[in-house]
């Protein structure tokens, strides 16, 4: 069985700050993991995702996570928050050739 | 284009009535899923597939519900008897090995 935790519903940044969305997830076989976004009334994109190799995974748009195995974790960060990055994020967690399990997402906001 | 591709983008209908919608894979992409997200909540697992064989549906797909992949191309999900709590995004989503790509998303309304 697999399930994700997204700790915090809501973050909030000022423009220019760190961006920190946290995912931590629990799975019973080896996880892939993703983020995706999505903007009002889209369909979700891709940001990036892990699956094998290295840990640190960097994405579009400037963002990148780390799976840390021994934290159960896969975090999203950006050094530096756009106003275009306000959306909802989903951290998901699958094992090979399973379905996704998504967390209840996390809403970006950016302030001027 | 060659992402995934859903049809109609919005569908507004009355309480009773049926819907159908479609998805178009990928078409390498052997796998296909349906998930149902609503308002303030991650996408949830409703049914897979592989090739054109439904290999697992959720218990989230009430017997109102029926989905098919004909021939391990399109696929086409089915509502009969709409409810007002079907209302929510359907979304599609692709995958061969490792490339999970999404469509994005039929939404209904139901009135």
């Amino acid at each position: 069985a697999q399930s994700v935790t997204q700790l915090g519903s809501h973050v909030s940044v000022s423009e220019g700050a760190l961006v920190l969305l946290r995912c931590n997830y629990s799975s019973s076989v080896p996880p892939y993991l993703f983020w995706y976004v999505q903007y009002p009334n889209q369909g979700l994109q891709l940001l990036l995702k892990y699956t094998t190799g290295a840990t640190l995974v960097k994405g579009i748009n400037g963002f990148e996570a780390e799976f840390k195995k021994s934290e159960t974790s896969f975090h999203l960060t950006k050094p530096s928050a756009h106003m275009s990055d306000a959306a909802e994020y989903f951290c998901a967690v699958a094992g090979y050739g399973q379905n996704f399990v998504f967390g209840p997402g996390t809403r970006l906001s950016v302030l001027p | 284009d060659t992402g995934v591709s859903q049809n109609p983008r919005h569908k507004i209908t009355k309480r009773g009535q049926n819907v159908t919608f479609r998805c178009d894979p990928i078409s390498e992409h052997n796998r296909l899923y349906w998930y149902r997200q609503t308002l303030g909540q991650g996408p949830e697992f409703l049914t897979y597939f592989q090739n054109e064989a439904q290999l697992e549906k959720s218990r989230l797909l009430s017997d109102r519900f029926s989905a098919e992949r004909p021939k391990g191309s399109f696929s086409t999900l089915e509502i009969q008897r709409t409810e007002q709590g079907d209302s929510a995004m359907y979304l599609c989503a692709s995958s061969q090995r490792n490339g999970y790509t999404f469509g994005s998303g039929t939404r209904l309304t139901v009135v």
